[in-house]
């Protein structure tokens, strides 16, 4: 599976949008960007994925450029509780294992 | 209940002992999977399970770790003679099939003494 690289750590204003940018240059063509988060002291929770064309669902929206080289995943409204740690995570379409980095820690401030 | 549980949530044994950590996936999800978490660092692969057998068990450190899953269903992850460095939280998650995105569990926090 290709590697990830994103920031260590991010803050983003209570209300404002977060984007968080993630660098996956060496994804291949059958592979996918997965997004997770986790919040301190639970498991990790499935966010949003797509392969090429942007998507949206009740949680964020993952904007994949043109070369899919990058995404950012968007949280339109932050609140206090989507401070977590999220992981961007690319892997293949029959690969049934996620390998995590270290992910974006994302601190929503009031 | 509806998500993924993990018993205990909190298991502190002696170095040495023998500890077996319990999940119970959402019904009818076929795949489960088991990761280990580290301070600080994200979740490892450890073992993939589609139905009652090991499809993929590369991820386990060393032959002191072991998972079943003999039903189907309820998933052991069995350690042995443990070790200081087996502390971690060690996750379950499940999926309805290897495509889809996991539910995971809230973990069980193993620590060795």
């Amino acid at each position: 599976d290709a590697k990830t690289t994103q920031p260590p750590s991010m803050d983003c204003a209570e209300g404002r949008a977060a984007n968080l940018p993630c660098n996956h240059s060496t994804i291949s063509g059958n592979e996918y960007v997965y997004w997770y988060r986790q919040i301190h002291s639970q498991g990790p929770q499935y966010i949003i994925h797509g392969l090429k064309n942007n998507e949206t669902n009740e949680m964020a929206s993952l904007i994949i450029t043109e070369d899919r080289k990058s995404s950012t995943l968007i949280l339109p409204h932050a609140t206090l509780r989507d401070t977590a740690v999220y992981y961007c995570i690319v892997s293949g379409a029959g690969s049934y294992q996620l390998t995590f980095g270290k992910g974006t820690k994302l601190s929503v401030i009031p | 209940g509806a998500g993924v549980s993990q018993t205990p949530s909190n298991k502190v044994t002696e170095k040495g002992k023998y500890v077996e950590l319990r999940c119970d996936p959402i019904s009818g999800h076929t795949a489960l999977y088991w990761y280990r978490q580290s301070l600080g660092q994200g979740p490892e692969f450890l073992i993939y399970f589609q139905g009652t057998g090991a499809a993929d068990d590369s991820g386990l450190p060393n032959d002191r770790f072991f998972a079943v899953r003999p039903e189907g269903s309820v998933s052991t992850l069995k350690i042995q003679r443990t070790e200081r460095g087996d502390s971690a939280v060690y996750l379950c998650a499940s999926s309805p099939d290897r495509f889809y995105g996991y539910t995971f569990g809230s973990g069980t926090r193993l620590t060795v003494v």
